[in-house]
């Protein structure tokens, strides 16, 4: 099947940092990506779909300024969670579509610290 | 009403045991039908992708999916330990939105 990289798994930081996540999709284009939330035992959340060559669209909820998504190539999307503060310390994932099937990343662990 | 309600268990079975897990959701647009297997910490793997009503085996694993009555659910024959992970449904429709709706998931524990 197809393969998302999703770069890096854990980033420990201290409040303030901004924090950049990548995500790449990498033997198929995706002029779509998607990022999501997971907290602890809990589900998936979308919070924004990416879009190459145009905004990214949030979910209701999501600060668009907190959370910067440019999608600047057919195979790469990336999250900048800036100015992170202890209380968006989750789990982040994102995923592509390849012909009707989502594939995920591995997944990023944020701790703020 | 949620649009996708899941028993979130956990759900802890023998080795050698048959598992049923199931979905029920509300919205009828929904077109496709899949499961998801998340160990901890790594992000989702498909398992399972269907449109149709009925039956579709893969190995152990059998997802059935029932439109009528809006409900899905994933059967794991032979279960092993290897299989003790959270299992997502996940459904999707081709309009509008394009991001899948997850159930909240199942953590399931096969015991040796």
């Amino acid at each position: 099947g197809a393969v998302v990289s999703q770069h890096p798994s854990r980033v420990i930081c201290k409040s303030g940092t901004s924090v950049k996540i990548e995500c790449r999709s990498l033997d198929f284009q995706a002029t779509t990506m998607f990022w999501y939330r997971q907290f602890p035992k809990q589900s998936l959340m979308l919070m924004a779909t990416s879009n190459e060559g145009s905004k990214a669209t949030y979910e209701q909820g999501v600060e668009k300024d907190k959370f910067l998504i440019n999608h600047a190539s057919l195979t790469l999307s990336t999250l900048t969670v800036a100015s992170a503060h202890p209380e968006d310390s989750s789990f982040y994932i994102c995923s592509a579509p390849n012909s009707g099937i989502q594939y995920f990343g591995a997944g990023t662990r944020l701790s703020v610290l | 009403q949620k649009e996708v309600e899941q028993d979130p268990g956990p759900l802890s079975v023998p080795e050698g045991a048959i598992v049923s897990l199931n979905c029920t959701y509300s919205n009828s647009a929904f077109q496709y039908f899949m499961w998801y297997r998340q160990y901890s910490r790594k992000g989702p793997e498909l398992l399972m992708y269907t449109y149709s009503s009925g039956n579709k085996e893969d190995g152990r694993f059998t997802a059935q999916v029932d439109k009528s009555s809006k409900y899905i659910s994933l059967f794991i024959r032979d279960s092993q330990p290897s299989d003790s992970a959270t299992y997502l449904c996940a459904f999707f429709m081709d309009t509008g939105r394009r991001a899948l709706t997850f159930g909240s998931g199942t953590r399931l524990q096969v015991q040796p």
